[in-house]
């Protein structure tokens, strides 16, 4: 069967680290991933997009890695800042497929 | 510019009863989704649009009808609600298949 999976457990870190987030998916063949941002009570926000032929992708202190090989992407926050609290969800768009199918998020918590 | 606008924010509902959910956009996007999000369960496609007049079956369609008579705008309906249709429900719309989707603030449903 077709599975997104993200790590569940919250991801506690320390102000000034580095959040690094886990995408795994099987059973797709993706030709895009992207990641969004949820804050409690909102709606999710649209971060970065990568395509199956990019390995990285950098935004500000964001960047998204796709290996189609291990079929995972990382999710890294550098310098991360209290403001970057939130869950973070991954989304995959599927080959021949028209919608968005996410993960269940992973919520990021960091420490002052 | 508004970006995506659901109505109602809340609603609770009694079983059997019915409703119709709102969204509409002003980005003159051709793509309009509709998703629930339970906890744990990360959001589920339930109904898609590609363009006006069309409608689509997502992953969980059941109990749920949709209409797309202008482009702007999405309607999810619930002809006799259930209480396993509690849930928070998302609409979002994007200028193109895979494109960064944009999301409105949720409508939470109760169903009692």
């Amino acid at each position: 069967s077709q599975k997104i999976e993200q790590n569940s457990e919250a991801l506690n870190i320390q102000e000034g680290k580095t959040a690094t987030l886990t995408c795994n998916y099987t059973n797709y063949s993706p030709a895009y991933l992207q990641w969004y941002r949820q804050d409690p009570g909102r709606g999710p926000v649209f971060l970065l997009l990568i395509r199956e032929n990019e390995k990285e992708k950098r935004k500000e202190r964001l960047k998204v890695t796709f290996d189609t090989t291990l079929k995972q992407s990382l999710f890294h926050i550098t310098a991360s800042q209290p403001a970057d609290s939130a869950t973070y969800l991954c989304a995959l768009m599927d080959t021949g497929r028209r919608a968005l199918t996410f993960g269940s998020g992973t919520r990021l918590q960091v420490q002052p | 510019n508004a970006g995506v606008t659901q109505t109602p924010k809340f609603r609770v509902l009694k079983t059997g009863q019915s409703m119709t959910l709102l969204c509409a956009q002003d980005m003159n996007h051709e793509y309009m989704y509709w998703y629930r999000q339970d906890p744990g369960m990360g959001l589920r496609l339930i109904h898609y649009s590609v363009g006006e007049g069309t409608t689509a079956k997502g992953e969980v369609p059941d109990g749920y009808n949709v209409s797309r008579l202008k482009k702007q705008n999405f309607l999810l309906g619930l002809e006799s609600a259930a209480p396993s249709q509690t849930s928070v429900y998302f609409c979002a719309s994007s200028y193109s298949k895979g494109g960064e989707a944009f999301f409105g603030q949720g409508t939470r449903l109760t169903v009692v």
